[in-house]
């Protein structure tokens, strides 16, 4: 089975800095999705972006960017320029073709003024 | 934007009652998850359709808990009876198989059982 662990429960940023939230996986297939889902305090999921695990190159939404380490299993999110709209419940993602996604524990991401 | 349309958005009920969450798919996904967010277990998988068919439930407590998909525009979870530990957010979402863009997901019900 595979498993999404992100070790950060909690973490803070000041407006307009940068902020790196860690995920790491486990699985043993080699063809997989990876996204990152932000939880604002109206609840509703978001997606913020996705990575296919067969493309090397990182993928980039605007302010934000991943840094997919196949490899190594890790699958982190870099928020640049933070904004006090940032502020949210934080879920990286795992996803076989073709299946469910399997979520982590979640980061909370405070952005401070 | 198309939209993942979950109701209601809030439910209070009596333990023992009987509760109905509906889900109304984005048009043309033929994909159809049920998860459930608690503060202690997170997001877990209770049931997904493919189709309209169901392809795994085994996230379901099966005694108390069932989902359908009467059409291709309406998914529903049904809880009966309800218990307090019941309580929880619950989402639907929807994509399409092969289009791994991700799944879009409704804004939840907020399931309180008192």
């Amino acid at each position: 089975a595979q498993t999404v662990t992100q070790s950060q429960p909690e973490m803070s940023v000041q407006e307009a800095e940068t902020v790196t939230l860690s995920c790491t996986y486990d699985t043993s297939e080699s063809n997989y999705y990876l996204f990152w889902y932000k939880q604002p305090p109206s609840r509703q999921m978001i997606l913020v972006i996705r990575q296919e695990a067969y493309k090397q190159q990182n993928a980039t939404e605007n302010r934000f960017s991943v840094n997919f380490q196949k490899a190594a299993k890790s699958f982190s999110l870099k928020i640049s320029d933070s904004q006090l709209g940032d502020t949210a419940m934080y879920f990286c993602a795992f996803m076989l073709s073709g299946s469910r996604l399997t979520f982590g524990e979640g980061t909370q991401l405070t952005v401070n003024p | 934007d198309a939209r993942v349309t979950q109701t209601p958005r809030d439910k209070v009920t009596e333990m023992g009652q009987e509760v109905t969450m509906r889900c109304q798919p984005i048009l043309g996904h033929n994909t159809v998850f049920w998860y459930r967010q608690t503060m202690m277990q997170g997001l877990e998988l209770l049931a997904y359709f493919r189709n309209r068919a169901p392809l795994d439930d085994s996230g379901m407590p099966k005694d108390r808990f069932s989902a359908e998909m009467p059409d291709a525009t309406l998914a529903t979870l049904k809880i009966q009876p309800s218990e307090p530990r019941d309580s929880a957010v619950y989402f639907c979402a929807s994509g399409t198989l092969g289009r791994y863009y991700g799944y879009t997901f409704g804004s939840g019900t907020r399931l309180t059982v008192v």
